[in-house]
């Protein structure tokens, strides 16, 4: 069974650098047929695609936050590792990390999400 | 980047209805456009993948249609549990834009 689940910080203040967690079981990192894009929400808006790692490692971002985003993983503990420079407060959002199909770009599988919110 | 436009933004209607969403992107996009549905709370779920393949285990009632720049989600036969937002979403190759959601409601 493939899951993925979220972790971080619940609560972080303006400026400061959000580091959130995605732990993937079922299937590896390595496999070329997969990869993990992170996908942030915030409250009754649209889903807004942030960045995505493939297994040989290349990195995309979103061009607006390309700047304040970094992306990685560790193949060996499974988990893919999203950072996010300078927060402000309208970056409160459910964050979802999800399972992407590399034939179709499709999100297969998704993570329950976790809240961040920004304040002070 | 491409963009993704859906219309409506939001929709009414009966059960039994037959209801079509449509998604538009700023350029042709051959058809890598995938679908997902998001009930209140809960995280989107893979719907429709490369414009009209039904992924497993969602009902027959959903499909899509479409190529290049324009995309149809169709779900006959409208069921309350379909009552969420859908959300088109551009693939193959990133930024992995999503259009900004129809909200269905019954």
């Amino acid at each position: 069974q493939v899951t993925l689940k979220e972790s971080g910080p619940v609560l972080v203040k303006p400026t400061e650098t959000l580091t959130l967690t995605c732990t993937v079981s079922g299937f590896s990192l390595s496999n070329e047929r997969m990869s993990v894009s992170w996908i942030r929400q915030p409250p009754g808006k649209a889903l807004e695609w942030l960045a995505h790692i493939f297994s040989n490692d290349e990195k995309s971002y979103s061009t607006s936050l390309q700047s304040r985003l970094s992306i990685s993983k560790d193949t060996s503990k499974s988990q893919v590792v999203l950072t996010m420079t300078n927060m402000n407060p309208v970056d409160t959002a459910t964050y979802y990390c999800a399972r992407v199909r590399i034939v179709s770009y499709a999100m297969d599988v998704w993570g329950p999400g976790t809240t961040v919110t920004v304040s002070s | 980047d491409i963009q993704m436009t859906q219309s409506p933004s939001s929709l009414s209607a009966s059960v039994g209805d037959r209801v079509t969403i449509t998604c538009r992107a700023s350029q042709s996009i051959s058809r890598y456009l995938n679908w997902y549905q998001q009930k209140p709370g809960k995280a989107p779920k893979l719907l429709i993948y490369a414009a009209s393949s039904l992924e497993s285990g969602v009902p027959s009632r959903f499909s899509g249609s479409g190529s290049a720049t324009d995309f149809t989600l169709t779900i006959n036969n409208l069921q309350p549990e379909d009552v969420a937002t859908y959300y088109c979403q551009r693939g193959y190759i990133t930024p992995l834009t999503f259009g900004g959601g129809t909200k269905v409601e019954i």
